[in-house]
């Protein structure tokens, strides 16, 4: 069975903190892709970073860092120096490849303090 | 043209009534989704259209009632809702293609709320 886990409900920090959001997975699939994703308050879902099984490097963008550890089963994101901008509720996404199904967490509320 | 857009973005229904949500996508994907997201629970997945047909029912109460004429357009057709069904509903599309799957895109929502 698929499963992704967000442990973390929701996350407090204060501007120009780093934070780190955890997700946790499970498969029985060697492929499959993660993706994490933004939900602001006016509802939609973005799109942030999709990483294949594959490509176990960890990826750099702006201020938002991932570190893919296959060893863990973990797909953890980064926020550094974060902003009240940055506050929204993030989710974690698994797909087995060639298919439909997108597995979500449960999402973590980050909220960013001034 | 915003790449997936819904209409409308809030719908304030009664038991009795019936109303249909719409949803356009401008990507040229083969793939559209419905997802629900009520307070506290994780996104779940309604329906599931490729290329027009249905390849996904996660046992979702005759009450909602799905539609997609083409690969473009998605519509769900909302009667006699009970006020737990009260939620954000959410498509999405994707391209699916032998072993590759695009990012979900979603759009902003409709804010239901049934009285």
């Amino acid at each position: 069975a698929q499963k992704v886990t967000q442990a973390q409900t929701e996350i407090s920090v204060v501007e120009k903190e780093d934070v780190t959001l955890d997700c946790v997975y499970e498969t029985r699939d060697t492929t499959y892709y993660l993706f994490w994703y933004k939900q602001p308050p006016s509802g939609e879902l973005v799109f942030l970073i999709r990483r294949n099984s594959f490509d176990e490097q960890n990826e750099i963008s702006g201020r938002y860092s991932w570190n893919f550890q296959k060893s863990t089963s973990s797909f953890n994101f980064t926020i550094t120096a974060s902003q009240v901008v940055d506050s929204a509720v993030y989710f974690c996404a698994l797909s087995k490849l060639g298919t439909y199904k997108y597995i979500f967490g449960t999402g973590t509320r980050l909220k960013v303090l001034a | 043209e915003t790449g997936v857009t819904q209409t409308p973005r809030h719908l304030v229904m009664g038991m009795t009534n019936k109303k249909s949500l719409k949803c356009e996508q401008h990507l040229g994907h083969n793939a559209m989704y419905w997802y629900k997201q009520s307070a506290k629970k994780p996104l779940e997945l309604m329906f599931v259209y490729s290329l027009e047909e249905r390849v996904e029912n996660n046992s979702v109460p005759s009450r909602f009632s799905p539609e997609c004429p083409n690969s473009s357009h998605l519509f769900l057709h909302l009667h006699t809702l009970q006020p737990e069904d009260s939620a954000l509903y959410l498509c999405a599309s994707s391209q699916v293609k032998g072993d590759r799957n695009s990012p979900l895109h979603f759009g902003n929502g409709t804010r239901l709320t049934v009285t």
